[in-house]
């Protein structure tokens, strides 16, 4: 596509349930980076992915938070036992990779844990 | 003290008016960005740069490296660019994480 997409673009689910999102990068994006932005506050960093391996996962913020990206385009970042403040815009963005290319975001999942 | 730090944090103008956000930062930088955060929370990426001044339309970008400083300016605003605009650095030690400014809030009234 033309540009980063995300999937669901809202989703409510209940507290200790399982969700799992998904970012399509831009076509021949080797890098791919994961945010989070709770109401009210600056983005977070979550992990980054420099083609399928993820040299830096530090932002995960507990062992409930997974991701993976699969050939080296699309990513599924997965949120285990789902807690209400886990609620938060989960952003994507990809870049051409490497340390002077632009990010380009996508829309976001608006994630609302009740 | 924050690494990246942004004024004003929240700005109302009237439409035409010309716009100055600033950003202020205390690492070594490879790059810096300009966002905009329209409600709803889609980014847009709006410039990137490490020295000198872009321009896109009626906004202008501007970065010093010596003074660690950058400004993004808003020509003509319109009421449509009422958004958050965020300016984010790139390390030099690291090739891939952004530290975040707080964001200015900015609205233009008709």
């Amino acid at each position: 596509g033309a540009g980063v997409s995300q999937s669901p673009s809202n989703k409510v689910t209940e507290k200790g349930k399982d969700v799992e999102l998904r970012c399509d990068p831009i076509s021949g994006h080797t890098a791919l980076y994961w945010y989070r932005q709770s109401l009210g506050q600056g983005l977070e960093f979550l992990i980054y992915f420099q083609g399928n391996s993820a040299p830096d996962k530090s932002g995960l913020p507990s062992d409930r938070f997974s991701a993976e990206r699969t050939g080296g385009s699309v990513s599924t970042l997965t949120i285990q036992r789902t807690q209400q403040e886990d609620s938060a815009v989960y952003l994507c963005a990809s870049s051409l990779g490497g340390r002077s290319y632009e990010q380009y975001f996508g829309p976001g999942t608006r994630l609302t844990v009740t | 003290k924050n690494e990246v730090e942004q004024s004003p944090q929240n700005l109302t103008a009237q439409e035409g008016e010309f716009i100055t956000i600033n950003c202020s930062y205390s690492v070594g930088i490879s790059a810096l960005h300009w966002l905009q955060q329209h409600p709803g929370g889609g980014i847009v990426s709006l410039f990137m740069l490490s020295s000198g001044k872009k321009k896109h339309g009626r906004l202008i970008a501007t970065i010093n490296i010596q003074e660690k400083h950058s400004s993004l300016h808003i020509t003509a605003s319109h009421p449509r660019d009422s958004a958050v605009y965020i300016c984010a650095v790139r390390s030099i030690d690291s090739n891939y994480q952004l530290i975040w400014g707080a964001g200015t809030k900015l609205i233009i009234k008709p």
